[in-house]
């Protein structure tokens, strides 16, 4: 099974418009981490922000949330005010302190983000 | 701003060479990784390294994978017999202690042929 799983292969958004990215993730352990990386077609991978499984609040950065729904184990991204720069590929992950392989990062297939102008 | 830097940034070898794949972290980290990303594909994760030692390894990271922080700034990944499928983008990675953010170098592209 998946431990991460993004179903948007692509999405398009209208510059200045919000962007939700879907994340869903697959553990049984109690304690994970969750984390949005953006790659750029330059290939570098920027952290963009983190959740902890025990954070009661949604992790925000800027223009990015996490909406963390924690009995659905899902993790969407949100990027509100949608810029040009916001062209990416973006990755979801999850650190996953397996019992028989401690910490592990899992990442997502990616969901290439457009912002059309 | 600080930075991971990674050299070389393109390598190409035959099948069977060993290649060794160098990155220098950001100097106050403590923990480091190396990941993989074969072309189109999601990112792997290789190994993570605290304390001059492996804490963790995914299966991926088998017998033909080392690590080594040779010096007190580079940390390298050897792989000792390449195959055609170890071509891929290889990324280090490093963060600081108490924080969940991890720098990423700008990878290391690796065609084995």
């Amino acid at each position: 099974a998946q431990k991460i799983t993004q179903t948007q292969p692509g999405m398009f958004v209208q510059e200045k418009e919000a962007v939700t990215l879907d994340c869903t993730y697959d553990t049984s352990d109690q304690s994970y981490g969750l984390f949005w990386y953006k790659q750029p077609s330059s290939g570098e991978m920027i952290f963009l922000i983190y959740q902890g499984s025990y954070d009661e609040q949604n992790a925000t950065e800027g223009r990015y949330s996490l909406n963390f729904q924690k009995a659905r184990k899902s993790a969407n991204l949100v990027i509100s005010a949608s810029q040009l720069g916001d062209s990416a590929m973006y990755f979801c992950a999850m650190r996953d302190p397996g019992a028989d392989t401690g910490n592990q990062f899992y990442f997502g297939t990616g969901t290439s983000l457009t912002v059309i102008p | 701003e600080p930075e991971v830097t990674q050299t070389p940034s393109h390598q190409v070898t035959q099948m069977g060479q060993e290649v060794i794949l160098r990155c220098v972290p950001i100097s106050n980290h403590l923990y480091f990784y190396w990941y993989r990303q074969i072309l189109g594909q999601k990112v792997e994760f290789l190994v993570s390294f605290y304390n001059n030692e492996i804490s963790e390894k995914s299966e991926i990271f088998d017998d033909q994978f080392s690590v080594e922080r040779p010096d007190g700034s580079n940390f390298t990944l050897k792989i000792r017999s390449t195959k055609l499928e170890d071509s891929a983008m290889y990324f280090c990675a490093s963060m600081r202690v108490r924080s969940h953010e991890q720098y990423f170098g700008p990878g290391t592209r690796l065609t084995v042929t």
